[in-house]
């Protein structure tokens, strides 16, 4: 069965400073990934997504993330952290073809201080 | 950018009650789903829906679901009788019909049930 772990429940950063959050996946097949963002009252917004080629991808708002596939992670990073990047960060794998659903890993809160 | 929307933001309901919860979702897109997020958990998928019928549902969607799509705009999640662990915020979702499944998935802002 696929999984999504995301092992940091919350983190804080400086405005400024750069960000990883972490994502480990567990999948039969190959995987398509994607990372969300969820603002405080919001929906989930795609950040980024990838299923070939390049094995860095950039998205929305200056993010990034790479997939590795030796390690199975697809880690999110930005180099420097706004204040309004404060959210709740999904990550997420899925099949490519068929009609199957998405699978969440529990979310990371990300807090900015000044 | 188009946008899913979901109605209302918050419901409230007493535990036995039946709810509703209302999307609509953009227009051109063919492929519904809702997912839910209990407090402090991962969100969850609960069901999929195309061409007017359900096409996966996960285990949390028994007999106490149904879903409906009642007049080609709006897509509706019942719950016949509620029960406190049904308190959750819950997403509706829709893509278009494309080849690449998950192309995009597109969420509304969720509504959030909390049962007393």
């Amino acid at each position: 069965a696929q999984s999504v772990t995301q092992p940091d429940i919350h983190i804080t950063v400086s405005e400024g400073a750069s960000l990883e959050l972490r994502c480990n996946y567990s999948y039969g097949a190959t995987p398509y990934l994607f990372w969300y963002v969820q603002s405080p009252g919001q929906g989930l917004q795609l950040l980024l997504k990838y299923f070939s080629g390049d094995t860095l991808v950039q998205g929305i708002k200056g993010f990034e993330a790479e997939f590795k596939r030796s390690q199975s992670s697809f880690n999110l990073r930005k180099p420097s952290v706004h204040w309004s990047d404060a959210a709740e960060y999904f990550c997420a794998v899925g099949a490519l073809f068929g009609n199957e659903k998405l699978t969440f890993g529990t979310g990371t809160r990300l807090t900015i201080i000044p | 950018e188009p946008e899913v929307t979901q109605t209302p933001s918050h419901q409230v309901t007493q535990m036995g009650q039946e709810v509703i919860l209302r999307c609509v979702p953009i227009s051109n897109h063919l492929y519904f789903y809702w997912y839910r997020q209990i407090l402090g958990q991962k969100v969850e998928f609960l069901v999929s829906f195309y061409n007017n019928e359900i096409s996966e549902k996960s285990e949390i969607f028994d007999d106490q679901f149904s879903v409906e799509r009642p007049d080609g705009s709006n897509f509706t999640l019942k719950i016949r009788s509620t029960k406190l662990e049904d308190s959750a915020m819950y997403f509706c979702a829709s893509r278009q019909d494309s080849a690449l499944t998950n192309e995009k998935l597109f969420f509304g802002s969720g509504t959030q049930l909390s049962v007393l």
